[in-house]
């Protein structure tokens, strides 16, 4: 069964201090990693999907990398706008069906 | 380019009653993905359509929870009778993928379900 941990649960940073999410994953055989934000009482935004070990992606001050165990979404010099939940979901060759973790809630403070 | 649209945001029923809960996907998305939140709990998916067949119903909880999408546009998702448990936010997803391209899913606001 595919499982997904994302860590911290929470995380609270200052304007500027860059911070790191970690997504660890057990699949079976990998087909994508997928990253989203999440803002209150809105959908999943599509952020990335990475697809092989050592595969990185970037969007503004966001930065996905992967690994055969794990992804990290890199944040450098957050802004109060970037505050939302990151979420992280694993699709399995198997199937379409995305398995999500539980998201990391991210506070940036002016 | 409008994205995926869900109707209502809200709703509120009684234990027992019928809801049905509407998705429009992205125009030209063959994939339709109807997902979860229930409280405190991650989103877990419930099930695929490709086009107007479903592709995989392993998520759908019991029988109690009837999913079409005829002529392979909108799909509904009806709960019938619907149970305390089956509160949460319901999110529809779709995506454009051909054989061998890869699956990018884009979602819906959700709706909100809240049986009393």
């Amino acid at each position: 069964e595919d499982q997904v941990t994302q860590s911290p649960e929470a995380l609270r940073l200052q304007e500027g201090e860059s911070s790191s999410l970690n997504c660890s994953y057990t699949v079976s055989g990998l087909r994508g990693l997928f990253w989203y934000r999440q803002d209150p009482g809105k959908g999943p935004e599509f952020l990335f999907t990475l697809y092989s070990a050592g595969e990185e992606k970037e969007k503004e001050r966001l930065k996905a990398t992967l690994t055969k165990k794990e992804s990290f979404l890199h944040i450098t010099a957050p802004k109060p706008e970037d505050s939302a939940t990151y979420l992280c979901a694993v699709q399995d060759t198997g199937r379409r069906a995305l398995t999500f973790g539980s998201g990391t809630r991210l506070q940036v403070q002016p | 380019e409008a994205g995926v649209t869900q109707f209502p945001s809200h709703s509120v029923i009684e234990k027992g009653q019928t809801v049905t809960l509407r998705c429009d996907p992205i125009s030209g998305h063959d994939n339709l993905y109807w997902y979860r939140r229930v409280m405190g709990k991650e989103i877990k998916f419930l099930l695929h359509f490709v086009k107007e067949s479903k592709q995989d119903e392993s998520g759908m909880p019991n029988n109690r929870f009837l999913a079409e999408r005829t002529g392979g546009t909108y799909s509904t998702l009806k709960v019938q009778p619907a149970e305390l448990e089956d509160s949460g936010v319901y999110f529809c997803a779709s995506s454009h993928l051909g054989r061998g391209t890869r699956d990018e899913q884009f979602f819906g606001p959700g709706t909100r379900l809240t049986v009393l």
